[in-house]
């Protein structure tokens, strides 16, 4: 059954590059299926931020894409996620999931999820 | 963007009574329409796809109907382990994929 683990820092500076990286076992995500990275502020409901395909084909939400890089490990079995110049507003639990795969594309519901991993923006 | 709305904010049920939860969409969504149940300190877990389609697990009690704007996710008989908070999300047109703002099921 497919795991997913999202690590990185807890805690990072304003202005400063959020990374994090999600680690996939017991399915290599070269096989497919598409990969994506949700977050949820504390308290309220949950983002899209994007989604990777193991070729390295990206879907980023719009109001990150200038910020955002989404990038693919195929030899580690990880995908991750930097978005750079953030503020208090990046301050949320990140998680990362499984997007089924349609016709080359991704479909856009997302099953397994990983437990999620708090980054605070803070000085 | 198409923006989701969910009703109501929270819903208080007894157990073993129905509890319907509704979504509704900025603009049509056809049938690309998938619900999740959140418990407290844990990930989403995906319940429904295709706004009728139960994903691996889900019991029965969970049914989802409507199309086009108009979404419902019924829980039949609320069991203890069903108070949550129910999101849903359309991935009809995207980019983005669209979230509502969730629903809490609360023990009346």
């Amino acid at each position: 059954q497919v795991q997913l683990q999202a690590s990185g820092p807890g805690l990072v500076k304003p202005s400063e590059t959020l990374s994090l990286t999600c680690t996939v076992s017991s399915y290599s995500i070269s096989s497919g299926y598409f990969w994506g990275w949700l977050r949820q502020p504390p308290g309220k409901g949950l983002e899209w931020i994007g989604t990777i395909y193991h070729t390295g084909t990206t879907y980023y939400n719009p109001s990150l894409e200038s910020r955002l890089t989404m990038s693919v490990d195929t030899s580690k079995n990880q995908f991750s996620l930097k978005l750079n110049s953030v503020t208090a507003a990046d301050t949320a639990v990140y998680y990362c999931a499984r997007d089924e795969e349609f016709e080359r594309g991704p479909v856009g519901w997302f099953d397994p999820w990983s437990q999620g991993t708090l980054v605070t923006v803070s000085s | 963007e198409i923006v989701m709305t969910q009703s109501p904010a929270t819903l208080s049920v007894s157990p073993g009574e129905r509890a319907t939860l509704s979504c509704r969409a900025s603009q049509s969504v056809s049938s690309n329409l998938a619900w999740y149940q959140q418990k407290p300190g844990q990930a989403p877990r995906l319940l429904m796809y295709g706004v009728s389609t139960r994903a691996t697990g889900i019991p029965a009690r969970f049914s989802g109907s409507g199309s086009g704007t108009e979404f419902t996710l019924t829980i039949s008989s609320l069991q203890s382990e069903d108070f949550a908070v129910y999101y849903c999300q359309q991935y009809n047109n995207w980019p983005p994929f669209t979230f509502g703002g969730g629903t809490k099921v609360e023990i009346k």
